[in-house]
């Protein structure tokens, strides 16, 4: 089955900079490539997602990047705030629709002020 | 966007009873799916549910699970005979067209 590992597990950063985090998965048939961002206590939330005929997508601060060859996608946010602290979780699946998503351990993002 | 509402929000009971989990998700949609996340743990599958069947299941989804949509509209996730290691946050989701999934609230199962 399919295999997503994250990094790092924790980022600090001070507000203003960028974060980066990286995912790679092992099946090469996963084609869907979302990101969550979960507040603590709070119900993971969809934030950017990216599919395997897209090399990137971008969304006001946030982007994603996806190299299908390497398996590996990454979120990339700028002019970091402290409202994007947050747990961020990278996922993969097959079908949008029918298939279960696989997650990444997640990434503890904190903004210093 | 609506909210997919889950009930209870918090649940507490003792090992080895049978607890029922509720999710009220948005009408029209056909895929429905629960998750659980052990506290500060990742997101895992449990189960996901098409046209009124399992099409999908873990290995976490043993003989002790089950899912309903017993009335067309509320989806319910069953667990026969609780164990500790089921203390988890319980969440049910669904896609939206071609979009990541939408999760309901949340249940906070505790098993002692």
């Amino acid at each position: 089955g399919e295999n997503v590992e994250q990094h790092p597990s924790t980022l600090s950063v001070q507000e203003g900079d960028s974060a980066v985090i990286k995912c790679t998965y092992s099946d090469s048939a996963s084609n869907y490539f979302p990101w969550y961002k979960q507040e603590l206590g709070k119900r993971p939330q969809l934030i950017i997602d990216i599919r395997s005929n897209v090399g990137e997508k971008k969304d006001q601060r946030i982007a994603v990047t996806l190299n299908k060859t390497a398996k590996h996608f990454s979120l990339h946010i700028t002019e970091t705030q402290p409202e994007d602290s947050a747990v961020y979780f990278c996922a993969a699946s097959e079908d949008t629709n029918a298939g279960k998503s696989t997650f990444g351990d997640g990434t503890t993002l904190t903004v210093k002020p | 966007e609506p909210e997919v509402t889950q009930t209870p929000s918090h649940q507490v009971t003792q090992m080895g009873q049978e607890v029922i989990l509720r999710c009220v998700p948005i009408s029209n949609h056909l895929y429905f799916y629960w998750y659980r996340q052990i506290l500060g743990q990742k997101v895992e599958f449990l189960v996901s549910f098409y046209n009124n069947e399992i099409s999908e299941k873990s290995e976490i989804f043993d003989d002790q699970f089950s899912v309903e949509r017993p009335d067309g509209s509320n989806f319910t996730l069953k667990i026969r005979s609780t164990k500790l290691e089921d203390s988890a946050m319980y969440f049910c989701a669904h896609t939206q067209g071609s979009n990541g999934y939408t999760f309901g609230s949340g249940t906070r199962l505790t098993v002692v």
